[in-house]
């Protein structure tokens, strides 16, 4: 069965201290792997697709990469503004349909 | 990437009955997506809406409670029917494809049933 896993579900951080999201995912022909970020009360903002392993993507301080199983979200030097929901969804095989992990929530504490 | 206005933004209706949730696009796309998000959860795809043919719904959900309109290229409504504080929920409709724009969310409307 198609499946995305976040981890950590909650992730604190004090502003300017690096760190990583994870989302692992075993699927059946990845076509992409997407990773959004979402407000409280806002629908989710696209950030990065990824299509093959090795693939990098950078905008501002977060940076996506991907491998044949997993996809990390790398943030430098957080601000307080980077405070979201972090989700990453994968889209495998013929299906259309994005399988969704169930994100991770990140906190920067200034 | 698409713009896509969502209306309402929130709403507290009785339970019962019924809300009608409109997405507008600014572009002509084939499919749009309607997701539920459920309070800390992460999305559940409702249906998959078609221009010109009816709505694929996922399992767990049916036509009958989630009645879905596609009458042209930029709008669709989903409708929350005979209401339960269960629905309560966050609504968004979608629009976009797998290519370097991802796809694209409305901002969502916040239901709650009382």
């Amino acid at each position: 069965e198609d499946q995305v896993t976040q981890s950590p579900e909650a992730l604190r951080l004090q502003e300017g201290e690096s760190s990583s999201l994870n989302c692992s995912y075993t699927v059946s022909g990845l076509r992409g792997l997407f990773w959004y970020r979402q407000d409280p009360g806002k629908g989710p903002e696209f950030l990065f697709t990824l299509y093959s392993a090795g693939e990098e993507k950078e905008k501002e301080r977060l940076k996506a990469t991907l491998t044949k199983k997993e996809s990390f979200l790398h943030i430098t030097a957080p601000k307080p503004e980077d405070s979201a929901t972090y989700l990453c969804a994968v889209q495998a095989g013929s299906n259309y349909q994005l399988i969704w992990g169930a994100g991770t929530k990140l906190i920067i504490k200034p | 990437s698409a713009v896509i206005s969502q209306k309402p933004s929130r709403d507290i209706c009785q339970r019962g009955t019924s809300l009608t949730i409109q997405c507008q696009v600014d572009s002509q796309v084939t499919m749009m997506f309607w997701y539920r998000q459920q309070p800390g959860q992460s999305l559940t795809l409702i249906a998959t809406a078609n221009q010109g043919s009816e709505a694929t719904y996922e399992s767990g959900f049916v036509i009958d409670k989630f009645p879905i309109s596609r009458p042209n290229l930029t709008f669709s409504t989903l409708t929350v029917s005979n209401m339960s504080p269960e629905d309560s929920s966050i609504y968004l409709c979608s629009v976009g494809d797998r290519g370097e724009s991802g796809y694209t969310f409305g901002s969502g409307t916040r239901l709650t049933v009382v």
